[in-house]
């Protein structure tokens, strides 16, 4: 148990229908962030959220996506119209402000799939 | 551009020999270098990190070392062991300007360990 649960785990969607995606941290996590990953990359970075304000958003995050995180909870990333493009595996993370140095706690992430 | 670099994609040992996994990153205004690990189907796990006042930061089997006038940090993992097989991610830190401290992630090195 990571401390970051996401759903669905798997999922996959025909092009041009909507999906959203869910993030629970745990309360100590202040700061929380979406990153994308596809195949023989590295995660890279969507947006970031301090609490409820999402204070930064990546150029990867194109208007299709939206992302929201009420009450500073859990969090949820909406893709609209999906295109194949948007395949790869979306992983949330929360970190602690008063404890950075032990890096972001990862989600086990969401495998999209986009036929 | 490629801001953290992991050359090498795969990397085999021999168990109870040392691992060494290696990062070259361009960007001076890096302040932390994070290692994590990655089994398949799971999301990445913080392993060990490092301040850029340092040069050598030690975890058990665990040591990263940084060579900050050659940008480039290593990992050592020493005995290595079946289960620290794996995808090893570089990541490194720097203010995003707008109150977080974005990650940045090289593309992954996948070790083996052969028993």
């Amino acid at each position: 148990d990571t401390g970051v649960s996401q759903d669905p785990r798997h999922k996959i969607t025909k092009r041009g229908q909507n999906v959203t995606f869910r993030c629970d941290p745990i309360s100590e996590h202040n700061r929380l962030y979406w990153y994308r990953q596809t195949l023989g990359q590295g995660p890279e970075f969507l947006t970031y959220f301090q609490n409820e304000a999402q204070l930064e958003k990546s150029r990867l995050l194109s208007d299709r996506f939206s992302a929201e995180r009420p009450k500073g909870s859990f969090s949820t990333l909406e893709i609209q119209r999906t295109e194949q493009g948007d395949s790869a595996m979306y992983l949330c993370a929360g970190e602690d402000g008063w404890r950075w140095n032990y890096g972001y706690t990862f989600g086990s992430g969401t495998r999209l799939t986009v036929v | 551009d490629q801001q953290v670099k992991q050359n090498s994609p795969s990397l085999s040992v021999q168990e109870g020999r040392i691992s060494i996994l290696n990062c070259d990153y361009t960007n001076s205004m890096f302040d932390y270098f994070l290692w994590y690990k990655k089994y398949p189907a799971e999301g990445p796990t913080f392993l060990i990190s490092i301040s850029s006042i340092k040069d050598k930061n030690e975890d058990g089997r665990f040591t990263v070392f940084l060579n900050k006038s050659a940008k480039h940090l290593s990992l050592h993992i020493v005995p290595s062991q079946p289960g620290d097989s794996a995808v090893y991610f570089c990541a490194a830190r720097a203010y995003s300007g707008a109150g977080s401290y974005q990650l940045t992630f090289g593309k992954g090195t996948k070790l083996s360990v052969i028993p």
